[in-house]
């Protein structure tokens, strides 16, 4: 057990529909990374707060968004879903400010199917 | 373009061998290498890092090996076991002053398969 914890784990919607996905970060991690990962492919990055203030941003869609909470519990929204985003959300979180000499802990993750 | 590449999407081998995953890299900022596990339906877990200043670091039966001239780096499990097969994600990052500050880059996995 990482000590992150996703929900929901299974997600199935409609196109055109809009989900959120909830991530709690291991006690005491300030940091929260969302990374997407389609079916064959690596961990795509989306975005990465760092106790409650947005510091990083990846090839993430304009009608996706996350927000990090002052209990430092994060949130990723997606809206207007397409087929294509159909995917494995991960979040990870650690305990710094920066990626650079700290490993991430990774949620089970929390699989969209968008049909 | 794709930053970190694991160029073997998946990798077969016999029980007590060796297992060689490689990666490579493009971005001359890195300066941290991590290896994840994956098992399916779990996320990924944190296997072993090394540092862009040294060139080896080894963890029981996991050795990465790095070459930065090459910017190349490979992960050596002796001996393998069947627990042992997943998917292996290579990951980068870089520190402060690159794009890359604040994430890990990673490859798209090398699933290893250790036959009894």
């Amino acid at each position: 057990d990482s000590g992150v914890t996703q929900t929901p784990k299974h997600l199935i919607t409609a196109t055109g529909q809009r989900v959120t996905l909830r991530c709690s970060p291991r006690s005491g991690d300030l940091s929260v990374y969302w990374y997407q990962q389609s079916l064959d492919q690596g961990l795509q990055f989306l975005i990465h707060y760092y106790n409650g203030e947005e510091r990083a941003k990846g090839n993430i869609l304009e009608r996706f968004s996350a927000q990090q909470f002052p209990d430092l519990h994060s949130e990723l929204n997606l809206s207007s879903l397409e087929l294509g985003d159909s995917a494995l959300y991960f979040c990870a979180s650690s305990t710094g400010q920066i990626a650079t000499n700290e490993k991430l802990f990774f949620g089970s993750g929390t699989q969209l199917s968008v049909l | 373009d794709q930053q970190v590449k694991q160029n073997s999407p998946s990798l077969s081998v016999q029980e007590g061998r060796i297992s060689i995953l490689n990666c490579d890299y493009t971005n001359s900022m890195f300066d941290y290498f991590l290896w994840y596990k994956k098992y399916p339906a779990e996320g990924p877990t944190f296997l072993i890092s090394i540092s862009s200043i040294k060139d080896k670091n080894e963890d029981g039966r996991f050795t990465v090996f790095l070459n930065k001239s090459a910017k190349h780096l490979s992960l050596h499990i002796v001996p393998s076991q069947p627990g042992d097969s997943a998917v292996y994600f290579c990951a980068a990052s870089a520190g402060w002053g690159d794009t890359n500050a604040g994430k890990s880059t990673f490859g798209d996995g090398t699933t290893l398969t250790v036959k009894p």
